[in-house]
């Protein structure tokens, strides 16, 4: 069972435009975290929130923990082909050090 | 920001055989280890945690006689896939939790070919 849905699964865009990851769950969890990951490689992380309604800015990335903590959202502002990959959410369930992954946003930006 | 390493990166083996993945935490203690697997263009899955000084926990439906997993030190994790299996091709990927700033770190990944 797929704790943490993310949608969309796929986005091509044109550089500069804006687009909106989603990560949703019915579970509350204690922190979340967003990653981005190449091809052959492991995730990298990007931001990790903790607090419901924290809002964290990244340059051009913004994220976004919800206020019951069970969803979250990545804004990217003027996209450029380096913002091309996996974004990946991870949710940390309370009392655990155990994060569960999102179903994965694959984005490809075009020059 | 801390480093993971995994070895081998890639691994090629024939059906039947076993293959051992090493993970490593090489500037911090890591008492808790992960190991997740990835298939191709899907996102991670956790497949067991690796606890110092204990027995793995391995998450439902992870076999754990076929993924045996090994936390013998502070800095180390070792997965063994036993009997390896074609099906059993994949990307694996360890990370490491920091206790100091409860922060996990992934490692490169080791991309697994049962042929």
């Amino acid at each position: 069972t797929q704790l943490l849905e993310q949608s969309p699964q796929f986005l091509s865009i044109q550089e500069g435009e804006n687009l909106t990851v989603y990560c949703n769950s019915s579970s509350v969890f204690s922190s979340l975290q967003w990653y981005r990951q190449e091809p052959g490689e492991g995730p990298v992380l990007l931001v990790t929130v903790v607090t419901g309604g924290e809002v964290k800015k990244l340059k051009r990335l913004t994220f976004q923990f919800g206020d019951a903590r069970k969803d979250s959202s990545l804004h990217i502002t003027a996209a450029q082909p380096g913002d091309t990959g996996l974004y990946l959410c991870a949710g940390l369930f309370s009392g655990t050090y155990k994060y569960i992954f999102g179903t994965g946003t694959r984005l490809k930006v075009l020059a | 920001g801390a480093v993971v390493s995994q070895h081998p990166s890639w691994v090629i083996c024939k059906s039947g055989t076993s293959v051992k993945i090493e993970c490593r935490s090489l500037d911090f203690q890591a008492t808790t280890m992960f190991w997740y697997r990835q298939f191709p263009k899907q996102s991670l899955m956790l497949m067991a945690t690796s606890n110092e000084g204990s027995k793995a926990t391995y998450e439902q439906g992870v076999e754990k006689d076929k993924f045996l997993i090994n936390h013998a030190s502070l800095t180390l994790s070792t997965l063994t896939v036993t009997s390896a299996h074609p099906e059993d091709s994949s990307f694996y990927i360890c990370s490491a939790l920091d206790p100091s700033k409860n922060e996990q770190y992934f490692g490169p990944g080791t991309r697994l070919t049962v042929t």
